[in-house]
């Protein structure tokens, strides 16, 4: 079976600093990776996927087989990334449609 | 733009009580979802829908039903609730084989007292 380790619960960053959240993963195939956010009082939404290989508001995340890792990078924090950030995994085989999430982190900015 | 909607964004229940917890999409996904989410536990698939009629139990199915009998509407319920589902619960859609995200609704912030 398939696991997703966030590391840390809370993480606190100085505004301009680089922010890096860890996501580590187990599983045996080839892993479809995503990166989903919720920031306060809206709904869980995709950030980015490693499939499409993206930057999404200044944030990427680079698939390391060796390390199965997934972390999401940003070089310079702003305010408005404080939100809950949660990575998840989807099975390589076809038609498995279901995620995996981690337990989440916490991101928060300090201006 | 695709809409998940989950009909209360609170609700207060008492235990022993059955609760429905609905959800509808408007895209046509074929794939539904229902999890809980809990602090320091992220979130838990409790149920998931391939089509109309089907169900697959999750992580942590036990004491949850769903129903589905039209495409764009899965049903949650809780046949006997406890306080330890006490929870916030997500509906999520998505279309098969295509490398399609989630799509989430809402929530429903569920208390039982």
């Amino acid at each position: 079976a398939q696991r997703v380790t966030q590391p840390e619960k809370l993480l606190s960053v100085f505004k301009g600093a680089p922010v890096e959240l860890k996501c580590n993963y187990s599983y045996s195939g080839s892993p479809e990776l995503f990166w989903y956010v919720q920031y306060s009082r809206q709904r869980l939404q995709l950030l980015l996927r490693h499939i499409s290989r993206e930057s999404i508001k200044g944030f990427t995340a680079d698939l390391n087989k060796g390390e199965t890792s997934f972390h999401l990078k940003k070089p310079f924090a702003q305010e408005e990334d404080s939100a809950m950030y949660y990575c998840a995994l989807r099975p390589s085989n076809f038609g498995n449609e279901k995620l995996t999430f981690g337990t989440g982190t916490r991101l928060t900015i300090i201006p | 733009d695709v809409k998940v909607t989950q009909s209360s964004r609170y609700l207060v229940k008492r235990t022993g009580e059955k609760v429905f917890l609905e959800c509808v999409q408007d895209m046509d996904h074929e794939n539904m979802f229902w999890y809980r989410q809990d602090p320091g536990l992220g979130l838990r698939l409790i149920y998931f829908s391939y089509d109309v009629k089907m169900k697959e139990k999750g992580d942590i199915p036990e004491g949850y039903s769903v129903s589905r009998e039209k495409k764009e509407r899965f049903s949650l319920i809780l046949e006997s609730a406890s306080t330890n589902q006490t929870s916030m619960y997500l509906c999520a859609s998505s279309l098969s084989y295509s490398n399609q995200p989630q799509h989430f609704g809402d929530g429903t912030r569920l208390s039982i007292l």
